[in-house]
């Protein structure tokens, strides 16, 4: 059965440092997907980015990174210099092909601090 | 500009009775999902479709249902409101397999006194 895993429930930082959110994730499919959501203090959940299982390439959106290592099934959201408004709890969520199902961890809560 | 919108925002209901929170996307959206977010377990998933006349149970069905009548809709009903069922609930919509992101309704919080 599929699975992710959020370590981390809190973090805390202070402004401009680097944090990384860990994700690992269970699946017996060969083809899956990956995706990272940001739920701000104003409830909604936003759309960061999505990986499919056959692309291990790491990705870089601004200050938003993404390391996908299949060898050990983790999929990490680093932040780099973070600011007050990345403050938010952070979601990983996997998807089978098979069944389409999207399964969310628990969340990370993530405090910058000013 | 296609969305996916959820009725009511808030609502307080008294335990025993039955509650149809609404679901309306316009993505024409083949899978549709509901999810109940509580403290410390993150997003469950209650119930999902893969398109008209079909729904699946998640891990957190019991007490809830769901009907799949046209693309667009997803009522999720409490049939008999408990406390226990007192949570913030999120739909979701997204291309089938896999293909693309869900897209989320701004949630419902439902409160049962």
């Amino acid at each position: 059965a599929q699975k992710v895993t959020q370590a981390q429930t809190e973090i805390s930082v202070v402004e401009k440092e680097d944090v990384t959110l860990d994700c690992v994730y269970e699946t017996r499919d060969t083809t899956y997907y990956l995706f990272w959501y940001k739920q701000p203090p104003s409830g909604e959940l936003v759309f960061l980015i999505r990986r499919n299982s056959f692309d291990e390439q790491n990705e870089i959106s601004g200050r938003y990174s993404w390391n996908f290592q299949k060898s050990t099934s983790s999929f990490n959201f680093t932040i780099t210099a973070s600011q007050v408004v990345d403050s938010a709890v952070y979601f990983c969520a996997l998807s089978e092909r098979r069944d389409d199902k999207i399964i969310f961890g628990k969340g990370t809560r993530l405090h910058i601090l000013p | 500009d296609a969305e996916i919108t959820q009725s009511p925002r808030h609502k307080i209901t008294e335990t025993g009775r039955q509650v149809t929170l609404a679901c309306h996307q316009t993505w024409n959206h083949n899978n549709m999902f509901w999810y109940r977010q509580d403290l410390g377990h993150g997003l469950r998933l209650i119930h999902y479709s893969y398109g008209v006349q079909d729904t699946n149970k998640g891990e957190v069905s019991d007490g809830y249902s769901v009907s799949r009548s046209n693309t667009e809709d997803l009522p999720l009903t409490l049939e008999s409101a408990a406390s226990s069922q007192t949570s913030v609930y999120f739909c979701a919509s997204s291309e089938s397999r896999g293909q693309g992101k869900a897209f989320f309704g701004q949630g419902t919080r439902l409160t049962v006194v």
